[in-house]
């Protein structure tokens, strides 16, 4: 299973650009890197997805180094609305065990 | 608005009622999801309907059983639950291919208490 590790919590001021690293040692060779955003009480919503290299879009960016056991979110300039959860989620569910798995994923609190 | 849509979103129960959660995509996606969310704990998937495959979280009880009638629709059928099962229910929806591991949508979720 890909297991994932991030840290707890991050604090940011507002106008900051943040970098999330997230630790994956045993990727697969299939397994994609999809980060989400979750707000209390609400579900997950998706982010950005990579395999390799970066990957940009209007919210972020997601750089992947080439042996891919890791990567790193950037949000850039980050508002208050920004606070949440950031979860970093490698593979995806298969056999019988549903490896699915979301980590506990870092609380970012952004400051006025 | 993320096109996944769940009822009821709030739900109180005793430990002997049946109920059912429902879910709905209308994003046109082939495969759909269950999480369960208890307080400050990890997402924790529960069943995996794909590609007319159905994929489950051995360590699920049997209390909770899925039903998932076409691509569109997946519900979640409860029965004598136990205060532990007290969480956030989430459903999402993915479209799914040869590489699996699609972004998945997210509904709002149901917020299930059991008295």
């Amino acid at each position: 299973l890909a297991k994932t590790t991030q840290p707890i919590s991050m604090d940011s001021y507002e106008g900051q650009e943040v970098n999330i690293t997230c630790s994956h040692n045993n990727i697969a060779t299939n397994d994609y890197i999809t980060w989400y955003q979750q707000f209390p009480s609400q579900g997950p919503r998706f982010i950005i997805q990579g395999y390799k290299t970066k990957v940009t879009n209007e919210v972020a960016s997601l750089f992947i180094p080439a042996d891919r056991k890791s990567s790193t979110l950037s949000l850039p300039r980050v508002s208050l609305s920004d606070t949440a959860v950031y979860y970093c989620l490698v593979g995806t569910y298969g056999g019988s065990q549903g490896n699915l798995i979301f980590g506990k994923g870092t609380k970012l609190s952004v400051k006025p | 608005e993320t096109g996944v849509t769940q009822t009821p979103r709030h739900l109180v129960m005793g430990m002997t009622n049946k109920k059912s959660l429902k879910c709905e995509q209308h994003l046109g996606h082939n495969a759909m999801y269950w999480y369960k969310q208890s307080a400050k704990k990890p997402l924790e998937l529960m069943f995996v309907y794909s590609l007319e495959e159905r994929v489950e979280n051995n360590s699920v009880p049997s209390r909770f059983s899925p039903e998932c009638p076409n691509s569109s629709h997946l519900f979640l059928h409860l029965h004598t639950l136990q205060p532990e099962d007290s969480a956030l229910y989430l459903c999402a929806s993915s479209q799914e291919g040869r590489d699996r591991g699609r972004p998945q949508y997210f509904g709002p979720g149901t917020r299930l208490t059991v008295t």
